[in-house]
């Protein structure tokens, strides 16, 4: 099984600036990584697919890159609304896996 | 639209037996994977398995392989996952996700999620 790495735990980010989040995997996906966003009390939103596509809604400010077993999300100039937790997940092995999250919150 | 509705919420006591619902509309079903992951209290998410309802191929992770059961009923466009002697352990919520598009294992879009209490 691949294990999914998200650091840090949290981040604490005032509105407006920027956010790097990382992901890191115990073997290559490839480019099989997906980014997803929650907020509380809601479901997971798909952010990013391929590890660098965004999905058809998802604001520019958010961009993501990394191949193998490295990734990053990056939030530039945080609005209210992207406080969250964001999770990571290989689609490129079975069983697929999700990272532990990474909890973005207000500075 | 694509959309996943899930069944509603549900109180069991432990050892009862469990079959929870996704039903999907706005597609083809049988085209796409449909995944269930589990979230626990203040908890992350955990991928339990999935299933391609043109076949029923379906695949666990290795900690739900034993403990639930994933199927598919393409005359009704319908998603289960079930259980057979529910625990305390499984209070949690459960969401279907349905993969965003054919080929791809990313899940673009997700049921309401279902809210699983287990309670003596």
């Amino acid at each position: 099984e691949i294990v999914m790495t998200q650091s840090p735990p949290t981040l604490s980010v005032s509105p407006g600036e920027g956010a790097t989040l990382s992901c890191r995997a115990s073997q290559s996906v490839s480019s099989n990584l997906a980014w997803y966003q929650q907020k509380p009390g809601q479901g997971p939103r798909l952010l990013i697919y391929g590890a660098s596509t965004r999905a058809p809604g998802i604001p520019a400010r958010f961009s993501a890159s990394g191949s193998g077993t490295e990734f990053t999300l990056t939030i530039s100039s945080l609005q209210s609304e992207d406080f969250a937790v964001f999770y990571c997940q290989q689609y490129n092995n079975w069983p697929q896996t999700f990272g532990q999250g990474t909890k973005v919150e207000i500075k | 639209e694509v959309q996943l509705v899930q069944s509603g919420a549900e109180v069991k006591e432990p050892g009862e037996s469990l079959k929870i619902s996704c039903k999907g509309s706005g597609y083809s079903f049988t085209r796409f994977w449909i995944g269930w992951v589990r979230q626990m209290p203040g908890k992350g998410l955990e991928w339990m398995g999935v299933i391609y309802p043109a076949d029923s191929d379906t695949r666990y992770c290795p900690s739900f392989q034993d403990q639930v059961t994933i199927s598919a009923d393409k005359s009704t466009n319908t998603a289960y996952l079930q259980w057979t002697s529910l625990k305390a352990s499984d209070t949690a919520m459960y969401y279907c996700a349905r993969t965003y598009s054919y080929g791809s294992g990313s899940y673009g879009y997700w049921g309401q999620g279902t809210q699983v209490t287990v309670s003596s």
